[in-house]
């Protein structure tokens, strides 16, 4: 049974770049199968999807955060990463990893714990 | 993209039925038939539940059923139980390689 684990800082600035690391147990990041995701929730909201990476190292983005995410994957340490830059308060959110199943990642069959990531001077 | 569209909150006593519904537009829920659910209990991880419309993962309660008309689809949990509070979220694709969520419902169990 695959497992995800996300790691990070506790507290991000306004203006810097928030990073978060995925790591992925119990199945291996390059199996085709699968895309790898990001998704967040902020205090009192819904689930945002923020993109997803392939294997390969192809991205996708929502488009309302594009300009401002990177996402990377390294198959040896069998994790993939996220990168959010400029960062304001509207970003404070529990930022979840999760692996996309079904063909292009047509849903999210396993999830990380989440990690809550404050945006804060 | 907006956000599906779902109710705040939902109640209802043990043993009944109720319906959520992630309404969308014909962008997104109403263009495809890719539409999931996810059952969240607060601090653990969300877990799927539904789907392509209405497709149950192995392992989840066949007291969850999905279905779709138009641009709303709807989750239905029957015989309601107490494990199931929770909070549900709905998901569709929405075309370019791209993803919705729904605005998130809490399901209370009298």
């Amino acid at each position: 049974q695959v497992q995800l684990q996300e790691s990070g800082p506790g507290l991000v600035k306004p203006s810097q770049t928030l990073s978060l690391t995925c790591i992925v147990s119990g199945g291996s990041l390059s199996n085709a199968n699968y895309y790898w995701g990001w998704i967040r929730q902020p205090p009192g909201k819904g689930l945002e999807w923020i993109g997803y990476i392939y294997y390969s190292g192809s991205t996708y983005y929502n488009p309302s955060l594009k300009s401002r995410v990177t996402m990377s994957v390294d198959t040896s340490k069998n994790q993939f990463s996220l990168n959010l830059s400029s960062v304001t308060a509207a970003d404070t959110a529990v930022y979840y990893c999760a692996r996309g199943s079904g063909g292009g990642g047509r849903y999210f069959d396993s999830w990380g714990q989440g990690t809550l990531v404050p945006v804060s001077s | 993209q907006s956000a599906l569209t779902q109710p705040a909150s939902v109640s209802g006593s043990p043993g009944q039925s109720i319906t959520i519904s992630c309404t969308g537009t014909s962008s997104d829920v109403g263009n495809y038939n890719l539409v999931s659910w996810y059952q969240h209990h607060p601090g653990k991880a969300p877990k799927l539940i539904i789907y392509e419309v209405s497709k149950r993962p192995s392992g989840v309660s066949n007291r969850f059923s999905g279905s779709k008309s138009g641009n709303t689809a709807s989750l239905t949990i029957s015989g309601l139980q107490a494990e199931d509070e929770a909070d549900y979220h709905c998901c569709s694709y929405a075309g370019s390689s791209n993803y919705v969520f729904g605005t998130g419902t809490k399901v209370t169990v009298l």
